[in-house]
């Protein structure tokens, strides 16, 4: 089956535009999470929904970054006045359920580039 | 509160000798372990995982690793580096299921490992 899908692969935007980021998750799984990878670095949390649950905001980095989803289906990352510091890989993942045991499946995330 | 350090960011080896790729982790409780790899311009793909039942775990394309509680350590090993094995490595903790946000993964900053021919 498919796996988790983002689009786009890249984007290009200049300082103070608004960008979305769509993810497509695998079929069934009912947990969905957002990391962001700055170059060099690991992957940081920022959101985790799961069900019909509130999602888990807490890794968001601003007020600019918010996040829906519907159901359990696309989720789309949406970054508000994009500054250059936002400038980063924006990764999906996907896990049938969550809890720790429960393995989350990338997606090859949105390379976001602010001018 | 969890937290892991991948002990080399960089890693090179000759293909055909042996990998170790070091990771060592804290935890409050018994963690959850990982092993991603990423290769360029693609996403993160399970390795192996560690989930308190047997300490060594076999993972895919050859790779293990060894849970070692008394080290606090989860590192990485392969016998025989291979070319198609360079790319970037991620050890992972998660908090056991006594704590709340279980599900956040928390990640190394990642070792580039380096195949020479």
């Amino acid at each position: 089956g498919a796996g988790v899908s983002q689009s786009p692969s890249n984007k290009v935007t200049e300082k103070g535009k608004d960008v979305e980021l769509r993810c497509d998750p695998i079929s069934g799984h009912t947990a969905l999470y957002w990391y962001r990878q700055r170059l060099g670095q690991g992957l940081e949390f920022l959101i985790y929904f799961q069900g019909n649950s509130a999602p888990d905001k807490s890794g968001l980095p601003s007020d600019r970054f918010s996040a829906e989803r519907t159901g359990e289906s696309v989720s789309t990352l949406t970054i508000q006045r994009t500054q250059q510091e936002d400038s980063a890989v924006y990764l999906c993942a996907s896990s049938l359920e969550g809890g720790a045991k429960n393995i989350q499946y990338f997606g090859a995330g949105t390379r976001l580039s602010v001018l | 509160a969890q937290s892991v350090t991948q002990l080399d960011s960089h890693v090179s080896v000759s293909e055909g000798t042996p990998v170790l790729l070091r990771c060592n982790y804290s935890s409050s409780y018994s963690p959850s372990l990982f092993w991603y790899v990423q290769h360029p311009n693609k996403g993160l793909q399970l390795l192996l995982k560690y989930t308190s039942a047997a300490t060594l775990v076999k993972g895919i394309n050859g790779f293990e690793a060894e849970f070692k509680k008394s080290e606090t350590s989860f590192h990485l090993t392969k016998p025989s580096a291979h070319m198609s094995d360079a790319a970037e490595y991620f050890c992972v903790v998660t908090p056991s299921d006594y704590t709340s946000g279980t599900y956040k993964y928390i990640f190394g900053t990642g070792t580039r490992l380096k195949v020479l021919a």
